[in-house]
């Protein structure tokens, strides 16, 4: 189960509505960006990834924003259904080795 | 058949004692991962092995040894084991060094008593 005392950031929605989920990240260097969905008990599941030559990329259901000026990246889902619920993370990459550094995880929660 | 699998799913034990997770990919990736995440869901890279071949070791205690005994098995050792080990570890795989798309096997909970 959850540990006690577990407090992500948290984002509810209604079913059907759009959910968008902020990251700001650190280094000005980083090359390139996922984002990650984790379920209960499941480990990470890749959901998109952007370049930072790009701006936007969408895929299914979700798009992904990056703003390098600020440092900011935000995945937009739409039409979120109970199972997106889960928590998602944003992930940078910086130098070589495909080492990610994971941001702390946003908690979707989708109410019925 | 499971992508990625790693046993066990459930491991508890006493300080000090010494473990092994196991992990194997059937996805034919070149590049393999550990990731810790700790109770307040934060994930870290502990290791990355590409062909066999260590390129990411981060700043780990020692008593941590990962072996790569083919491109299609990381295991993680671990000694004289603390309290602080207690954590999911996520082992991983990608196609290869230059992708983020990592392929996450279902974690192992370790806890230690």
């Amino acid at each position: 189960g959850e540990s006690v005392g577990l407090h992500l950031p948290t984002l509810s929605v209604q079913e059907g509505d759009n959910s968008i989920i902020n990251c700001a990240y650190s280094n000005s260097a980083s090359d390139y960006f996922i984002w990650y969905k984790q379920e209960s008990g499941k480990g990470p599941q890749f959901i998109i990834d952007i370049r930072s030559n790009m701006d936007k990329r969408q895929g299914q259901r979700v798009t992904v924003l990056l703003n390098k000026t600020v440092k900011h990246l935000s995945l937009q889902i739409a039409a979120t259904q109970p199972g997106d619920s889960a928590v998602y993370f944003c992930a940078e990459r910086t130098g070589g080795g495909n080492k990610l550094t994971f941001g702390t995880g946003t908690q979707l929660k989708v109410e019925l | 058949d499971t992508a990625v699998s790693q046993t066990p799913k459930y491991l508890v034990t006493q300080m000090g004692n010494d473990k092994s997770i196991k992990c194997e990919q059937n996805l034919g990736h070149d590049t393999m991962y550990w990731y810790k995440q700790d109770s307040k869901k934060f994930l870290k890279i502990m290791f990355s092995y590409n062909n066999k071949e260590l390129i990411i070791n981060e700043t780990v205690p020692n008593r941590f040894s990962p072996k790569s005994p083919d491109k299609a098995h990381l295991n993680l050792h671990i000694n004289s084991l603390e309290l602080g080990d207690s954590a999911v570890y996520f082992c991983a795989s990608s196609h290869n060094r230059q992708t983020g798309e990592l392929f996450f096997g279902e974690g192992s909970r370790l806890t230690v008593l």
